[in-house]
């Protein structure tokens, strides 16, 4: 079935790295969104993404779509500690179901 | 607006119990979900509805059943719960577009 593979499934950085996870689908998708959870907290919407090639950017947050719309990348300039948490890929499954990727889990040491 | 909302915010429960996780919603969205997350597995969908009166499976129903009582409301009941079960588990929404999940803040049950 279609999966949504994402990497690394863990990011430790120094604040003030740069940090970026990269998502990967087995299908072409009609679009991916990206979501953010904080520790103990609840995945948030951060963005959509539709078009081939889109970039996008929410102040330190660059979001990309590939051309083959089977993969995706979220990078993050300057990282600061209110970054940590685990950042979640997730694109169509089929009818109204989303498939999410595994994640990957942002440290960041001040 | 509430949002999502979800009961109990906690349960402790011991092999073979049963319970319910209600959810309830107040954003007048006609798709709503239930997930699981376990350390390193992401989300995993177990069922949802996608309108009022629709239920279907996602990729992990066993041992689980769902009622969609109305479009506000979405109710997970385990019938007979297993350690497996242990988990944090999520409803959600699907807005309009962008077709984002809506996320309450989770239930987190421990099956001893």
């Amino acid at each position: 079935g279609q999966q949504v593979m994402q990497i690394p499934q863990y990011q430790h950085v120094q604040e003030g790295e740069d940090f970026t996870t990269y998502c990967n689908s087995s299908t072409t998708l009609s679009n991916i969104q990206w979501y953010k959870q904080r520790p103990g907290g609840h995945p948030v919407f951060l963005i959509q993404l539709v078009k081939s090639g889109e970039v996008k950017k929410q102040k330190r947050l660059t979001f990309q779509f590939g051309e083959a719309k089977k993969n995706s990348s979220l990078h993050i300039t300057a990282t600061q500690t209110t970054d940590v948490g685990t950042y979640f890929c997730a694109g169509p499954g089929g009818g109204f179901k989303t498939i999410f990727g595994a994640g990957t889990r942002l440290f960041v040491k001040a | 607006n509430a949002g999502v909302t979800q009961t109990p915010k906690f349960q402790v429960l011991k092999t073979g119990q049963s319970m319910t996780l209600q959810c309830a919603q107040d954003m007048n969205h006609n798709s709503m979900y239930w997930y699981r997350q376990d350390p390193g597995m992401g989300l995993r969908l177990i069922y949802y509805s996608a309108s009022e009166g629709t239920t279907d499976k996602g990729e992990v129903p066993n041992g689980y059943n769902v009622s969609r009582l109305n479009k506000r409301e979405f109710s997970l009941r385990l019938e007979s719960a297993a350690p497996s079960q242990t988990s944090v588990y999520f409803c959600a929404t699907l807005t309009g577009v962008p077709y984002e999940q809506y996320f309450g803040p989770g239930t987190r049950l421990t099956v001893t």
